[in-house]
């Protein structure tokens, strides 16, 4: 089973939609969750961290699901500026990130 | 442009020649990573420096890969006798020390792309 696993996608939605992803991770002890974003050929950018509680950002909700060893964005009102490669990222302790492959989002008109 | 920087942006070399690549962390931050990303790949962790000390290093990297953060500052990545498959982006990030805000997220550089024909 690989560390972190995400659905590739691509997830096509009209605007206005609301979207979920979801993504699992192998790793018990994993502490620390995250959510970027990556437009093509560039660089990940932080959308969100991941608390224990569920946060919201705007029109992103983020929750952890521990018991269940998943993490789950939702974006609301999706936009075309929103289609992109959304990557999870888990990470244990202070050392690296491990990352999923990523899910491909597009917003069509 | 106070994010992480990365030079040179692009690569091109031919099998077996050497190349180094550089990044600039944001300056509070302490931690230095090193990734690799291929198409239809999330980033691969390579090397991670706290300081300039380096304290984790990725079965990914080769004997071929070698990687310096000399004064905790800026860090280089050298790849020696190049292959094809080394062809890839090379992503470096930051992240501050503990206790400061954002910890524990990574901010990530635009990357070298490198191609090896």
């Amino acid at each position: 089973r690989k560390e972190v696993e995400q659905d590739p996608g691509p997830f096509n939605v009209p605007e206005g939609a609301t979207v979920a992803f979801n993504c699992t991770y192998s790793n018990s002890a994993s502490q620390s969750f995250f959510w970027y974003r990556q437009d093509c050929r560039k660089e990940p950018k932080l959308l969100m961290s991941v608390y224990s509680s569920g946060n919201e950002d705007g029109r992103f909700t983020a929750q952890l699901n521990r018991a269940s060893q998943y993490i789950s964005l939702l974006i609301r009102d999706s936009k075309l500026s929103d289609s992109a490669t959304y990557l999870c990222a888990v990470r244990k302790g202070y050392s690296t990130l491990t990352f999923g492959k990523g899910t491909m989002l597009l917003v069509s008109p | 442009d106070t994010g992480v920087s990365q030079d040179p942006r692009h690569k091109i070399t031919k099998r077996g020649q050497n190349v180094t690549f550089r990044c600039d962390p944001i300056s509070e931050h302490n931690r230095l990573y090193w990734y690799r990303q291929t198409l239809g790949q999330g980033p691969e962790f390579l090397t991670y420096f706290q300081n300039e000390a380096q304290l984790e290093k990725s079965r990914l990297l080769s004997d071929r890969f070698s990687a310096e953060r000399p004064k905790g500052s800026f860090s280089t990545l050298e790849i020696q006798r190049t292959e094809q498959g080394d062809s890839a982006m090379y992503l470096c990030a930051s992240s501050p020390r503990p206790g400061l805000a954002g910890v524990g997220a990574q901010y990530f550089g635009p990357g070298t792309r490198l191609l090896v024909l």
